[in-house]
């Protein structure tokens, strides 16, 4: 199946400081990744739609000027965490579909980055 | 706004026994997917089944089937003979038609008991 990898794994950082996470698409083109954020023992919760070429949408209440993504090329999406605080300590994962018209394409899941905001 | 929910936090199940997870959703689009997903201690999300609404068939996966009632919009997670590598947290998720993103329920965690 395809894969979609994530780096770094772990960050730990500094209040104040910045942090950028990676996720790519290793073996097909995603014209759209999504980000999402889960806290311990929570769910997933959508933070943004990211397409390639264009500006992310985001969801109601994350804000847009403290998590940037960018979706510079199809294979590969960041975010930035900027400013960061304790309170943006969280586990991020990204995911990526394959394009198509086949409207059952399955959304493929990164391993996720925990960050650690001290 | 589409709504998936999972009425059970948490849910143990004796191994080779049969467990089921329920799930249901609210939406007002006719044509949309719903799926299943595993994340274990790793984190990593594994899709465990789909099932497309349009079809009346219920989808299977090995140990895994589902009981898929359109009308009542109810989508449950059966696995049976269970075993101890299924131990993990179990999201249902909807997706609608067209390029949307996924919408998760709030998990059930499945402990398996030797």
């Amino acid at each position: 199946g395809a894969v979609v990898s994530q780096h770094p794994s772990w960050v730990i950082c500094k209040s104040g400081t910045s942090v950028k996470i990676e996720c790519r698409s290793l073996d097909f083109q995603a014209t759209t990744m999504f980000w999402y954020r889960q806290f311990p023992k929570q769910s997933l919760m959508l933070m943004a739609t990211s397409n390639e070429g264009s500006k992310a949408t985001y969801e109601q209440g994350v804000e847009k000027d403290k998590f940037l993504i960018n979706h510079a090329s199809l294979t590969l999406s960041t975010l930035t965490v900027t400013s960061a605080h304790p309170e943006d300590s969280s586990f991020y994962i990204c995911s990526a579909r394959p394009p198509g018209l086949a409207a059952t394409d399955t959304q493929y899941f990164g391993p996720g980055t925990r960050l650690t905001v001290l | 706004a589409q709504t998936v929910t999972q009425s059970q936090p948490e849910m143990s199940v004796q191994e080779a026994e049969t467990v089921t997870l329920s799930c249901t959703y609210d939406t007002s689009e006719s044509d949309y997917y719903l799926f299943w997903y595993k994340q274990p201690p790793s984190r990593q999300m594994i899709l465990v089944i789909r099932q497309e609404a349009y079809k009346q068939q219920n989808a299977t996966e090995n140990r895994f089937s589902v009981n898929f009632q359109k009308a009542a919009k109810s989508f449950s997670l059966k696995i049976s003979d269970s075993q101890l590598g299924d131990a993990a947290m179990y999201f249902c998720a909807y997706r609608g038609s067209g390029n949307t993103p996924l919408v998760f329920g709030k998990g059930t965690r499945l402990s398996v008991i030797a």
